[in-house]
């Protein structure tokens, strides 16, 4: 099992560049979470899929944030416009059915300068 | 608002000493529990869970008590070896919410040898 796997693993830009993230969840989790990490918010929801459709995206901090899951086996959030304040550790996340726990991939680190 | 809070954002204990990490939350709704342990460079992994029906449940040296009537859960690890050094994280969620999880901002856990 190769866990979930997220690219790339670090990622540096400039301000108002376009970011894209990837994830491949666990094959057969139904579920997927992009969550994201700072200092001063700990780990924060940006937004879930069940069954490849967005159940939950309010979290997204704002419209240059997006995320898509066109299949079972990949998703992306897009920051575009990316800013500074976007930089934070993102992390995605898969689950299976019923009381079951999140896996999480090792994340991506944003730095926008 | 904060709906699962882990107030003490560090803990140092003695090598072979019983460590304990807090967490409160306010939504009553939640009914399913998890901790997970971050390190450095990695994503979260899932350490021990446990359902609202039960308030105890025990996995090797981790121990995780609910107290439903106070909003309140901990861990306990006993004893503690200086390779349980992370960063520790509860989560919370509903479980009719497709498995949102919520999380408190963590507690960083260091065992002196």
């Amino acid at each position: 099992d190769a866990g979930v796997i997220q690219s790339p693993r670090h990622e540096v830009t400039e301000m108002g560049q376009e970011v894209t993230l990837r994830c491949k969840p666990i094959s057969g989790h139904n579920s997927l979470f992009w969550y994201r990490q700072t200092m001063m918010r700990g780990l924060e929801l940006l937004i879930y899929f069940n069954n490849n459709v967005p159940i939950d995206d309010s979290g997204m901090p704002e419209d240059r944030f997006s995320a898509k899951m066109p299949n079972a086996s990949f998703s992306t959030l897009k920051i575009q416009p990316s800013e500074p304040r976007d930089s934070a550790v993102y992390f995605c996340a898969s689950r299976g059915q019923g009381y079951s726990p999140l896996h999480f991939g090792n994340g991506t680190r944003l730095t926008v300068t | 608002d904060q709906q699962v809070k882990q107030n003490s954002p560090s803990l140092s204990v003695q090598e072979g000493r019983i460590s304990i990490l807090n967490c409160d939350y306010t939504n009553s709704m939640f009914d399913y529990f998890l901790w997970y342990k971050k390190y450095p460079a990695e994503g979260p992994t899932f350490l021990i869970s446990i359902s609202s029906i039960k308030d105890k449940n025990e996995d090797g040296r981790f121990t995780v008590f609910l107290n439903k009537s106070a909003k309140h859960l901990s861990l306990h690890i006993v004893p503690s070896q200086p390779g349980d050094s992370a960063v520790y994280f509860c989560a919370a969620s509903e479980n009719n919410q497709g498995g949102k999880l919520i999380f408190g901002q963590g507690t960083e856990l260091s065992v002196k040898p």
